[in-house]
């Protein structure tokens, strides 16, 4: 199993400034995967990092407003750029088990609030 | 596309009730299919998998079949609790293909004593 720590659990941020949130897994592992949870809405994938490339994006996400670091294989952070109150979710950082995917590990998500 | 269709909720039972929560899935290929659980203030776990066709995964109680004829791997419990109360997420994997979990909405279940 994998123990995902994320940071910060919650934050109020002004439209217009940048946060950061950090995610520390407890063993080494490929890829690592950061989601957008809206409020009552499912989990949206919005890029996958691996370590020593540039993250991938899904459709609709852009680099410039979520810039992803992977600088090791136990680390990522996902900044959320220049905020709108329409960024305000649940940030989820997860990994897989293993390649088979038997099982996925989530942390405790990133409830980020843009006023 | 590769999606998954879950019905919404709030779900709302007694405790002992019956629950089922549908999940029905489109997926170009052989999916393997999983249910997640959000308790408030948590992340996500894995509640159950089932990777092939009439597989039964099972856990606290909870059973879902992968269903291939009906495309579908509805979550029932015999009686719920209390403690059972949370959001529950269905979600599909197409392995060696996308790679990617794509998850359903999610149906919140809440159990009143």
């Amino acid at each position: 199993s994998a123990v995902i720590s994320q940071k910060p659990s919650r934050d109020i941020c002004q439209r217009g400034t940048s946060l950061t949130i950090q995610c520390q897994v407890d063993s080494q592992v490929t890829m690592m995967f950061w989601y957008r949870q809206q409020p009552g809405q499912s989990l949206t994938l919005i890029a996958t990092a691996n370590q020593g490339s540039e993250a991938t994006y899904e459709s609709g996400f852009v680099i410039d407003k979520f810039p992803i670091s992977r600088p090791n294989l136990t680390f990522s952070t996902l900044t959320v750029s220049n905020m709108s109150p329409e960024d305000s979710s649940i940030y989820l950082c997860s990994v897989e088990g293993d390649r088979e995917w038997t099982e996925a590990f989530f942390g405790q998500g990133t409830r980020l609030t843009v006023v | 596309g590769n999606s998954v269709t879950q019905m919404e909720g709030p779900v709302t039972l007694s405790e002992e009730a019956f629950l089922t929560i549908n999940c029905t899935y489109t997926a170009t290929g052989y999916p393997s299919l999983f249910w997640y659980v959000q308790y408030p203030g948590e992340g996500l776990q894995l509640l159950l998998k089932a990777t092939k066709a009439d597989d039964k995964g099972s856990n606290k109680g909870f059973e879902a079949t992968y269903r291939k004829e009906t495309t579908s791997f509805h979550l029932e419990k015999g009686s719920v609790q209390v403690s059972d109360s949370a959001v529950y997420f269905c979600a599909l994997v197409l392995l060696y293909n996308t790679d990617k979990l794509i998850f359903g909405t999610g149906t919140r279940l809440q159990v009143f004593p």
